[in-house]
């Protein structure tokens, strides 16, 4: 089964400050991978996802995130946060298919202070 | 074009008692997923369906708790009975099919006192 790190759990920055949230898994083979993003009292929502292609993918509000398959990573990075990128950082992954499910990280929570 | 719909958003409820959540997933999308958040984890799968099969339930605790789609569309979570361990967020989550990414609802906040 595949498992999923994220290593900063708990992320403090100043706006305009750059933004780079660690996410590691632990499956060899092929993956799909996702950040998702939690606002304050709002739902789960995709920012980005990774099926195949390019390994540097572009998501909403400036995200991106690079895959690097040799190093079993996905990172989500940001060049300039702002106060409303306060959230919750969750990466997921899963193999292609069916009947394979989404794993989750535990989530990073970033502050932005204005 | 709505979203996933959970409800309640918060229930508090005594230790022993039955509690359900309800849960409508977004119009066409045939699985769906039940999953547990505690406080400071990332969710957790409980029961993933297909159309109206559980195809995925391993990690559902069977002896308490039990979940149904019927019809294939609206779902609904039970727990019986409760304990205070089972305090957390219950969240719900539609994909079209298995090979796309889920969109989930905003969760039921499960208190046991």
């Amino acid at each position: 089964a595949q498992s999923v790190s994220q290593h900063n759990h708990h992320v403090i920055l100043s706006e305009a400050a750059s933004l780079e949230l660690g996410c590691n898994y632990s499956y060899g083979g092929t993956v799909n991978l996702f950040w998702y993003v939690q606002y304050p009292g709002q739902h789960l929502q995709l920012l980005l996802k990774y099926f195949s292609g390019d390994p540097l993918v572009k998501g909403i509000k400036g995200f991106e995130a690079e895959f690097i398959k040799s190093k079993f990573s996905f990172n989500l990075r940001k060049p300039s946060v702002q106060w409303s990128d306060t959230a919750e950082y969750f990466c997921a992954v899963k193999r292609p298919g069916g009947s394979y499910i989404p794993t989750f990280g535990r989530g990073t929570s970033l502050i932005v202070h204005p | 074009e709505a979203g996933v719909v959970q409800s309640p958003r918060y229930k508090i409820i005594e230790k022993k008692q039955p509690v359900a959540f309800w849960c409508n997933p977004i119009s066409g999308h045939n699985t769906l997923y039940w999953y547990l958040q505690n406080l400071g984890q990332g969710p957790e799968l409980l029961i993933r369906y297909e159309n109206e099969e559980a195809v995925d339930d391993s990690q559902l605790p069977k002896d308490r708790f039990s979940a149904e789609r019927l019809k294939g569309v609206d779902s609904t979570l039970k727990i019986q009975p409760a304990e205070l361990g089972d305090s957390a967020v219950y969240l719900c989550a539609s994909s079209l099919d298995g090979n796309t990414e889920a969109f989930f609802g905003q969760g039921t906040r499960l208190t046991v006192v």
